[in-house]
């Protein structure tokens, strides 16, 4: 069973400018979470997708959306780039998205703001 | 609101020596706690977790921890430790209600020395 993938791996990008982030989730899992991790705030939470409806929003400004297609594909975007965006994102996926279900996360975009 | 401390940003030790990280919780209701290890440029992948039931969990490498609801801890033990148990080390709780969301400690760096 394929694990959870995400594209692309690496980002550049420039202040100013707006990204898309994808993730496809494992076969068969309905609920995409996305995490921002940075050496100096951790992971911290930035929402949870459950059949196309965002069900839990971390503190983010609103820069930070996402969405997710039918077939529980996710993507996250990120617009008005600023250097302080610059992290690992990762995307976790699991089946119903209860606590209970274990988290499956992908290897993560390394975005990059200059 | 719900917090994970990890005490310590990094733990070197020898090779073969036993090792404790710690992780204490706070939360107002129950919670489900889990560790979550991360090799370098790699996501996360689940190491263990405590839902309910037995105190002490166990994963397939070795490593354990007990959830001691007095104290609010879930340290992570191992009495042996390997050259390929360096990577870095996350506890996160989540609640027992709600929509599913983790909230991560800042993680252990852990390092073996040979």
């Amino acid at each position: 069973k394929a694990g959870v993938t995400q594209t692309p791996r690496y980002l550049i990008k420039t202040r100013g400018q707006q990204v898309t982030l994808s993730c496809s989730p494992i076969s068969g899992h309905r609920s995409v979470s996305w995490y921002q991790q940075t050496p100096g705030q951790g992971l911290q939470f930035l929402f949870e997708y459950f059949s196309e409806t965002q069900r839990n929003k971390g503190n983010f400004p609103g820069r930070f959306s996402g969405r997710q297609f039918s077939n529980s594909r996710s993507e996250m975007n990120v617009s008005t780039l600023e250097l302080g965006d610059s992290a690992l994102y990762l995307c976790a996926s699991s089946l119903a998205g209860t606590s209970v279900d274990e988290q499956f996360f992908g290897p993560g975009t390394r975005l990059t703001v200059l | 609101a719900q917090s994970v401390t990890q005490l310590d940003s990094q733990v070197p030790v020898f090779e073969e020596a036993p090792v404790e990280l710690r992780c204490n919780y706070s939360s107002s209701v129950s919670v489900y706690l889990f560790w979550y290890v991360q090799y370098p440029n790699q996501g996360l992948q689940l190491l263990l977790k405590y839902l309910s039931g037995s105190t002490l969990v166990e994963s397939i490498n070795g490593f354990e921890a007990e959830f001691n609801k007095s104290q609010t801890s879930f340290h992570l033990r191992k009495p042996s430790v390997h050259i390929s148990d360096t990577a870095k080390y996350f506890c996160a709780g989540a609640r027992r209600a709600g929509s599913y969301q983790l909230t991560f400690g800042k993680g252990t760096k852990l390092s073996v020395i040979p």
